[in-house]
């Protein structure tokens, strides 16, 4: 079983195109988190959600609790941008989730000049 | 302000070697996880910690053991490694759930292969 699922796997976009990856999560959770890993780079934490929505320069994160899922959004593409994204929840610990967090597989993303 | 650190950051053993990696963060976090990234796959979880002293099993736990004897580092090590083991590794850190809902920090990740 996967308690996260992303989508799509792979991803690819021409420079300036609006970019959605999409994340669907079967456990409750405290909270989810968007996650970038570069070719051969380390993991940055990009966004932490609870509710509603963020927004960091072009990236835009949005969660709905009462679906149980979560979008990504790149406005205006950039190569730079090319990466790996994984979408990760965090049990409550009341439903004996424990504080462990759960990963999706992730969405390689290619964005092409 | 380093973050969270892994050492080493490359390594290739041979089969039925040991090594340990290290994971030292400087953020005064009291948990502190490992985890493996395959092909594929998510990042599993492999033992946590959440504190000095204690540790836990995660979901593929088989093979390795760890230690928190500081608050600050997790030590994950590998008695006798198997091609099996060939992956990369990344730790986290964060604080725990009485100070509220927060981040995880990763490291950089080792990448270990075992020929």
């Amino acid at each position: 079983k996967n308690e996260v699922e992303q989508s799509p796997q792979n991803l690819t976009a021409q420079e300036g195109e609006f970019i959605t990856i999409n994340c669907s999560y079967s456990v409750g959770i405290s909270a989810l988190h968007w996650l970038q890993q570069h070719p051969g780079g380390g993991i940055v934490s990009l966004f932490m959600l609870s509710s509603g929505k963020k927004k960091h320069g072009r990236l835009i994160a949005t969660i709905n609790i009462q679906e149980k899922h979560s979008s990504l959004h790149i406005t205006a593409s950039h190569p730079r941008d090319s990466a790996v994204y994984i979408c990760a929840v965090r049990g409550k610990p009341l439903q004996n989730t424990g504080n462990q967090f759960y990963f999706g597989t992730g969405t390689s993303l290619t964005v092409i000049p | 302000n380093a973050g969270v650190t892994q050492t080493p950051k490359f390594r290739v053993l041979k089969t039925g070697q040991s090594m340990t990696l290290l994971c030292a963060q400087d953020m005064n976090h009291e948990y502190m996880y490992w985890y493996r990234q395959d092909p594929g796959m998510g990042l599993r979880l492999i033992h946590y910690s959440v504190g000095e002293g204690t540790t836990a099993k995660g979901e593929v736990p088989d093979g390795y053991n760890v230690s928190r004897l500081k608050k600050q580092n997790f030590l994950l090590g590998l008695e006798s490694a198997a091609p099996s083991q060939t992956s990369v590794y990344f730790c986290a850190s964060s604080y725990s759930w009485v100070r509220g809902v927060t981040e995880a920090f990763f490291g950089q990740g080792t990448r270990l292969t075992v020929v």
